[in-house]
């Protein structure tokens, strides 16, 4: 299994700031996933951060507006870019168990709120 | 085809009743069958997932009954307790061929247990 740390829990930003969004991992693991969850919706990926290569993102999701950066193996982070009151969900940091049995751990996520 | 549709959105039942959440499915690459529990202001977590090759996994009191010719799987929630009250999302992921997989969610169902 993994734990992973996420923070900050929750933040209210100002339109049109950014906020970065931190997640550590306590083990060692190549791939890290961003996801978006929206109030009372699924996740949805916004991309997949491997460590010493830029990120992939999702349709739907660009750099310049969710970039991310993954220093090391233990390590990311989701800046959310430019914001406006649509950005305001829950954003998760993940990691995979890989292998025949995928098993997905989260972090407790990061409730953003945008006035 | 990426999609998982689950329903219903919402549940409620009674202590000690039986909580029942449906999804489908239609890409038949989808090889793994995962479901997430989710309390507010936490992270999904895995409860139980199965193969296609089985029609029914039980772990305590949680059943997955799988329909692979309709391309259907539900839960099931023996007894229902107050404590099961959370989001369930179901989700399903290809068939492994080395490395990570894409989890594809369903759309969530918050299931309410009331004494």
């Amino acid at each position: 299994s993994a734990v992973i740390s996420q923070k900050p829990s929750r933040d209210i930003c100002q339109r049109g700031t950014s906020l970065t969004i931190q997640c550590q991992v306590d083990s060692q693991v190549t791939m890290m996933f961003w996801y978006r969850q929206q109030p009372g919706q699924s996740l949805t990926l916004i991309a997949t951060a491997n460590q010493g290569s830029e990120a992939t993102y999702e349709s739907g999701f660009v750099i310049d507006k969710f970039p991310i950066s993954r220093p090391n193996l233990t390590f990311s982070t989701l800046t959310v870019s430019n914001l406006s009151p649509e950005d305001s969900s829950i954003y998760l940091c993940s990691v995979e168990a890989a292998g025949l049995n995928t098993e997905a751990f989260f972090g407790q996520g990061t409730r953003l709120t945008v006035v | 085809q990426q999609q998982v549709k689950q329903s219903p959105q919402s549940l409620i039942v009674q202590k000690g009743g039986i909580s029942i959440i449906n999804c489908a499915y239609e890409n038949t690459a989808f090889d793994y069958f995962p479901w997430y529990q989710q309390f507010p202001g936490k992270g999904p977590a895995l409860l139980i997932a199965i193969r296609p090759d089985v029609s029914e996994k039980k772990e305590g009191r949680f059943t997955i009954s799988f329909n692979k010719s309709a391309k259907q799987f539900s839960l099931h929630i023996m007894d229902s307790q107050p404590g099961d009250s959370a989001t369930y999302f179901c989700a399903a992921i290809p068939v492994y061929s080395g490395g990570y997989q894409k989890v594809t969610f369903g759309t969530g169902t918050k299931l309410q247990v009331i004494p």
